[in-house]
């Protein structure tokens, strides 16, 4: 069964930094791009980014661009999104999503979602 | 970046209603606007990719149309499952997804 399972939720102070990750199963994980997308509490889906896991090129949202790392390891099958300071506004669930370039990259898979918290 | 309105923010309807929903792209993207559902609590799930074409294991009650900048996503006859947000999402150029539609009970 295809799977993206995604580490737990975290709560965090501001300044602090973070990683989350995303583990793929159940498909040939290099041959996917993995997106990252975030939704603020009771707000809509923004997308912040992507990498090609086959040769880790990422490309990311000029609204993130600076403010998150994203990457991704081939051998672990797991991609990743990093903070290295994080902000109040931060707080969020974030999901990670398989990329379909047969379905004209639409997203055909999510992860479960990550919730993080940021709060002094 | 491409930007996506969509309309109406929210709406409310019957069971049996037929609903449309409506995205406009900035600049002309084609065919390459997707539609998803997500309930709450729940991640979003692909409806529609390319425009129109239905995604494996959706109801045929659901389909899309549009090309150019206008795309609408009509569902037939709607059914209690189907109350939930519903976003559009282009994938021309990076991607960007429209604000969302609430769809509620009347």
């Amino acid at each position: 069964e295809l799977q993206l399972e995604q580490s737990g939720a975290e709560v965090t102070k501001p300044g602090e930094s973070l990683r989350i990750s995303c583990k793929g199963s159940g498909y040939n994980f290099s041959n996917y791009w993995i997106t990252w997308v975030r939704q603020m509490p009771g707000k809509g889906l923004e997308w912040m980014g992507k990498t090609d896991p086959s040769d880790s090129y990422t490309n990311y949202s000029p609204s993130f661009q600076g403010r998150v790392t994203i990457s991704s390891d081939k051998s672990s099958s797991t991609a990743y999104l990093e903070w290295s300071s994080l902000k109040a506004s931060d707080t969020a669930i974030y999901y990670c999503a398989r990329l379909n370039q047969a379905l004209v990259h639409a997203v055909d898979y999510w992860g479960q979602g990550t919730l993080v918290t940021v709060s002094s | 970046d491409i930007q996506v309105t969509q309309s109406p923010s929210s709406l409310s309807a019957s069971v049996g209603d037929k609903v449309t929903i409506t995205c406009r792209a900035s600049q002309v993207i084609s065919t390459y606007m997707n539609w998803y559902q997500q309930k709450p609590g729940r991640a979003p799930k692909l409806l529609i990719y390319g425009a129109y074409r239905l995604q494996s294991g959706v109801p045929a009650r659901f389909s899309g149309s549009g090309s150019g900048t206008d795309f609408i996503l009509t569902i037939s006859s709607l059914q209690p499952e189907d109350f939930a947000v519903y976003y559009c999402q282009q994938s021309f150029s990076a991607l960007t997804f429209g604000g969302g539609t609430k769809v509620e009970i009347k």
